[in-house]
């Protein structure tokens, strides 16, 4: 399976833009990325998928380099709730659906 | 449409008793997943199914058997509860585009064996 490596939590304030990158280094050729926002007590919700360069939807943006080994997932103006666990996600090697969540990166939106 | 629905949503067991988590969808999604989520943690993959009639084991099989005899259901059954089984619960399902991972989850089921 292709594993993920994601920073275990960070803090911001309300309003600044928030940056998450995760490493995919054994990403398989036509593997996705795909994140994930999941809040306490609730089933984790797509936030974005992409393949390369660059996607942007109303939530997010994906910012993905040519060598795909990275992601970053980018959120414009965080408000409070936007306080909740963000997973990064990449298709495993053998093109099976199986995928590994990992521990996700643990965001904290302070006032 | 109601997306990925579970029941029950609380269940309390006593050790070795057995149950069944239902899981039903109503997107003609051809995958589906059981994943467990411990306190803390990210989620762990208990079995998928790829279609009616196929299942496969995920990261975390042992203790759980699933069926998917049906599109729609894939229910997951725990035999002989264990304390190691607390956990919550979730299932989800995805459309077949194999290089798309967009899940879609249910609300959980919240399960404590004592």
């Amino acid at each position: 399976l292709a594993k993920t490596t994601q920073p275990i939590s960070m803090d911001s304030y309300e309003g600044q833009e928030v940056n998450i990158t995760c490493s995919h280094n054994n990403i398989a050729t036509n593997d996705y990325i795909t994140w994930y926002q999941q809040f306490p007590s609730q089933g984790p919700r797509f936030i974005i998928q992409g393949y390369k360069t660059k996607v942007t939807n109303e939530v997010a943006s994906l910012f993905i380099p040519a060598d795909r080994k990275s992601s970053t997932l980018s959120l414009p103006r965080v408000s409070l709730s936007d306080t909740a666990v963000y997973y990064c996600l990449v298709g495993d090697e053998e093109g099976r659906r199986a995928l590994t969540f990992g521990s996700g990166t643990r965001l904290q939106v302070q006032p | 449409n109601a997306g990925v629905t579970q029941t029950p949503k609380f269940r309390i067991l006593k050790i070795g008793q057995s149950m069944t988590l239902q899981c039903t969808q109503d997107m003609n999604h051809n995958y589906m997943y059981w994943y467990r989520q411990d306190p803390g943690m990210g989620l762990k993959l208990i079995y998928y199914s790829v279609g009616a009639g196929i299942t496969d084991k995920g990261e975390v099989p042992n203790g759980y058997n699933v069926s998917r005899s049906t599109t729609e259901d894939f229910p997951l059954r725990l035999e002989l509860a264990a304390p190691s089984q607390t956990s919550v619960y979730f299932c989800a399902s995805s459309s077949p585009d194999l290089q798309k991972h967009e899940q879609y989850f249910g609300p959980g089921t919240r399960l404590t064996v004592t």
